[in-house]
């Protein structure tokens, strides 16, 4: 039972470099999400997908692209990276309504 | 501007005693809380949750409270055990079916043994 997996669990980049971070959940969730998390900040809503085929913005979207790929794959893309980038990213989905968002283990990303 | 806060970035407390993690919201638009739970290097995991049309809920060692009229709500884990050590994250939702979580930054809980 894998629930939400998110590759790769570490990844150092250089500016200006690309990366697209995976996600995949296997509960045959609607809804999926993307957060960062910085020390102090807690965690910010990046972008989210309500359902299969849609995407918006969350709190902190700049720099970030998403694609919903079908509806267990959740894909985030920073096109240039830059070292305010640096931060933990967590996928996370959810099923109906009411029930709880599932985590995965998080992305640790630095760039120098 | 920080919607969800929680003001104590540690809190250490014995092995059998209570813990009380405090958690206060600005926004009275927010219709249901969450707290979390995160291991290091692991993902937050759900553990308790509360609508805003109640004011307790309880789930085992664990049980939520909400006080609306101070936009306040706490967790109390009794009796903590050193395996609760972790942080804990204060998460409220807006935005209806989206279900887009705000977090607060977090309470670093140590039970002692």
């Amino acid at each position: 039972n894998a629930g939400v997996t998110q590759t790769p669990k570490f990844q150092v980049l250089k500016t200006g470099q690309s990366m697209t971070l995976q996600c995949a959940q296997d509960m045959n969730h609607n809804s999926m999400y993307w957060y960062r998390q910085d020390p102090g900040m807690g965690l910010r809503l990046i972008y989210y997908s309500a359902s299969e085929g849609t995407t918006d913005k969350g709190e902190v979207p700049n720099g970030y692209n998403v694609s919903r790929l079908n509806k267990r794959e959740f894909s985030l893309r920073l096109e240039s990276a830059a070292p305010s980038q640096t931060s933990v990213y967590f996928c996370a989905s959810r099923g109906v309504l009411g029930q709880p968002q599932h985590f995965g283990d998080g992305t640790r990303l630095s760039i120098l | 501007d920080q919607q969800v806060k929680q003001n104590s970035p540690s809190l250490s407390v014995q092995e059998g005693r209570i813990s009380i993690l405090n958690c206060d919201y600005t926004n009275s638009m927010f219709d249901y809380f969450l707290w979390y739970k995160k291991y290091p290097a692991e993902g937050p995991t759900f553990l308790i949750s509360i609508s805003s049309i109640k004011d307790k809920n309880e789930d085992g060692r664990f049980t939520v409270f909400l006080n609306k009229s101070a936009k306040h709500l706490s967790l109390h884990i009794v009796p903590s055990q050193p395996g609760d050590s972790a942080v804990y994250f204060c998460a409220a939702i807006y935005g209806g079916a989206t279900n887009k979580l705000i977090f607060g930054t977090g309470t670093l809980l140590a039970v002692q043994p």
